[in-house]
């Protein structure tokens, strides 16, 4: 079993639309979630960052962490043909070690 | 401009002979790592370093070098390339946060294929 699970997809959703992407993990030492957005033949940028439990919001993105199921979930609002990315899970119980999840590719049709 | 930079972008080569992937970063981190990617698996690290001179193994570091001579320079050395080897790989600079965890910024990667 992975440390970290993603749904590949793709998602397709229509402009406008609210996503949703999460992840699950099995290491209870992890604290630092992050997502990063992946663009195609780029490499990916740091989107969300959040500590431990809660959510973070940023404009139309919205991160959540729910640390007791091991969850954690991106809220992208008023979704944009721009948003169409790979978007990445990764997680850290600190240092410099990251574990990525395999990404989930995000398809907005205008 | 903040950057981490990497050549070549596309590589094809055969087994056996012997690449250099170089990686410089301009943003004075001290942490920089190399990952591979491939479709299903995500982001794997395939090596790290904390500073200059001190290098450590990640998750798959089995067929690689690296070397860390200089703070803005870390190349990935193949040093006998095999076919299971062919991904697209990455070079990341890191910058410690006061929370103590790290936030990776991403070169544009290097897409190899070995024959």
């Amino acid at each position: 079993q992975k440390e970290v699970e993603q749904d590949p997809g793709p998602l397709s959703v229509p402009e406008g639309a609210i996503v949703s992407l999460n992840c699950t993990y099995s290491n209870s030492a992890f604290q630092y979630f992050m997502w990063y957005r992946q663009y195609s033949r780029k490499g990916p940028e740091l989107l969300m960052y959040t500590y431990s439990s809660g959510n973070k919001e940023d404009g139309r993105f919205t991160a959540q962490v729910d640390k007791s199921s091991k969850y954690i979930s991106l809220f992208i609002r008023d979704s944009q043909p721009s948003d169409s990315a790979t978007y990445l899970c990764a997680m850290s119980a600190g240092g410099n070690k990251l574990v990525f999840g395999a990404g989930t590719i995000l398809r907005v049709k205008s | 401009e903040a950057q981490v930079t990497q050549n070549p972008r596309y590589l094809i080569t055969v087994t056996g002979k012997k690449l250099t992937v170089t990686c410089s970063q301009n943003m004075n981190h001290e942490y920089m790592s190399w990952y591979r990617q491939d479709p299903g698996l995500g982001l794997r690290q395939i090596y790290y370093s904390m500073n200059v001179e001190v290098t450590d193994k990640g998750d798959v570091p089995e067929g690689y070098k690296v070397s860390r001579k200089e703070k803005r320079n870390f190349p990935l050395i193949l040093e006998s390339p095999s076919p299971n080897q062919t991904s697209l790989y990455f070079c990341a600079s890191s910058l410690r946060r006061d929370s103590g965890t790290y936030e990776q910024y991403f070169g544009p990667g290097t897409r190899l294929t070995v024959t």
